[in-house]
């Protein structure tokens, strides 16, 4: 079963906005991951974040997370046609190294 | 390219037959992992493998479910007598344990069963 709620589960915005995907879990965690997924395609790591950290940038990413109230958030900045895809969440837990993923958020970009 | 490789990338069966599918990870990671993942849902964790020794099965994994790393590199994963909920997506990722929790994730194989 899938440890994860992303938050929305489909988000549709204009070419240059910023968006945002949200990320709840249910047990402990040793890191906090972020995929892409392009329809029918494999998923492209896009940032990891530790649970002792609380914010990550990559270029236009950035990551937060707040381990009192199991929860992340994904911000894309100036977003672009190109970054429309489903975005995942994923926990690797404190008992090993499968990852637990949400259900995804389906983000599209509208030029 | 040096990235996770899958094959087949698409696979029709008809229920009852064994299919296998094989995955070749980017050459020094030493983790092999296998989910799989059906429409408008999250990949679900499988098995995983470092070097040969599998060490850990999820209990989605089925008795009809094996799967097999014989030399720590290339893996398959077979399903025997095929039934319709075997019908998704099998994704097969790599890491180096070592250096990072990082997964790199093949394309897929997709599997209908009819």
């Amino acid at each position: 079963s899938q440890q994860g709620e992303e938050d929305p589960q489909a988000l549709s915005i204009q070419e240059g906005e910023n968006a945002t995907m949200n990320c709840s879990y249910k047990t402990s965690i040793n890191n906090l991951q972020w995929y892409r997924q392009n329809s029918g395609r494999g998923l492209v790591h896009l940032i990891l974040i530790r649970s002792n950290e609380r914010e990550k940038h990559s270029g236009r990413l950035r990551v937060t997370l707040d381990t009192s109230k199991k929860s992340s958030s994904l911000l894309i900045t100036a977003s672009r046609a190109a970054d429309t895809a489903s975005y995942f969440c994923a926990t690797e837990g404190t008992s090993g190294s499968r990852l637990t993923f949400g259900e995804g958020t389906q983000l599209t970009v509208n030029p | 390219d040096t990235g996770v490789s899958q094959n087949p990338r698409h696979k029709i069966t008809k229920r009852g037959q064994n299919v296998t599918f094989r995955c070749d990870p980017i050459s020094e990671h030493n983790r092999l992992y296998w989910y799989r993942q059906t429409l408008g849902q999250g990949p679900e964790f499988l098995t995983y493998f470092q070097n040969e020794a599998q060490l850990e099965k999820s209990r989605l994994l089925s008795d009809r479910f094996s799967a097999e790393r014989p030399k720590g590199s290339f893996s398959t994963l077979e399903i025997q007598r095929t039934e319709q909920g075997d019908s998704a997506m099998y994704l097969c990722a790599s890491s180096l344990f070592t250096t990072s929790y990082e997964q790199y994730f093949g394309p897929g194989t997709r599997l209908t069963v009819t």
